[in-house]
């Protein structure tokens, strides 16, 4: 079974710092996915970022971006230039490709970005 | 375009009881996925439906089903509720399945007393 640890539970940091928030998954699997979700204290569930396993160049979304090592099986996120919205819990999550359509969660990292 | 919408937003409901709460998904979306949210387990996996099928289920007992409409809005009901049932809802929506990237809806917040 898929497992995913977020050893992480809490960080905080300064206002335009840069943070990383690691995120170590377990699978036997070699075609999956991997997704970074935040979920801000409105508790709407947003996509932050997704990368193919197949795909060796790491994901990136403007200020988010994923250090992705397969054979570590680690996938961190990055995030430059934080901002005081980007305080939330952080959600990695893992997908098996062709799979049984369900996402695995790790237990999350709460984030705070003091001003 | 509008987002996943679920309703209601809050809910107060006694042990023993059921419940149906409701999701709407992204137009154009056939997949619609639920999600249980507690402190203590974390975001678990309940069910997926796609064009009207439950495609997979999570570890969750009989208690717990869903349906899909075949304007692909989704219910999940829980009968006989359990205090330990008390959680965040979060119903996802996505194009054809999940493995395409998923968009949630603000949830749905049960507490069982």
């Amino acid at each position: 079974a898929q497992t995913v640890t977020q050893s992480q539970p809490e960080m905080s940091v300064q206002e335009a710092e840069t943070v990383t928030l690691s995120c170590t998954y377990d699978t036997s699997e070699s075609n999956y996915y991997l997704f970074w979700y935040k979920q801000p204290p409105s508790r709407q569930m947003i996509l932050v970022i997704r990368q193919e396993a197949y795909k060796q160049q790491n994901a990136t979304e403007n200020r988010f971006s994923v250090n992705f090592q397969k054979a570590a099986k680690s996938f961190s996120l990055k995030i430059s230039d934080s901002q005081l919205g980007d305080t939330a819990m952080y959600f990695c999550a893992f997908m098996k490709q062709y799979s049984n359509y369900q996402l695995i969660w790790g237990a999350g990292t709460k984030l705070i970005i003091k001003p | 375009k509008a987002g996943v919408t679920q309703t209601p937003r809050y809910l107060i409901k006694t042990r023993g009881q059921q419940v149906t709460l409701s999701c709407s998904p992204i137009s154009g979306h056939r997949s619609v996925s639920w999600y249980q949210q507690t402190p203590g387990q974390g975001l678990q996996f309940l069910f997926e439906y796609f064009s009207e099928t439950q495609r997979n289920k999570g570890n969750f007992p009989g208690r717990f089903s869903g349906r899909q409409f075949s304007n692909s809005r989704s219910e999940m009901n829980v009968s006989t509720l359990e205090l330990g049932d008390s959680a965040l809802y979060l119903c996802a929506s996505s194009l054809a399945g999940i493995q395409e990237t998923q968009y949630f809806g603000p949830g749905t917040r049960l507490l069982v007393l």
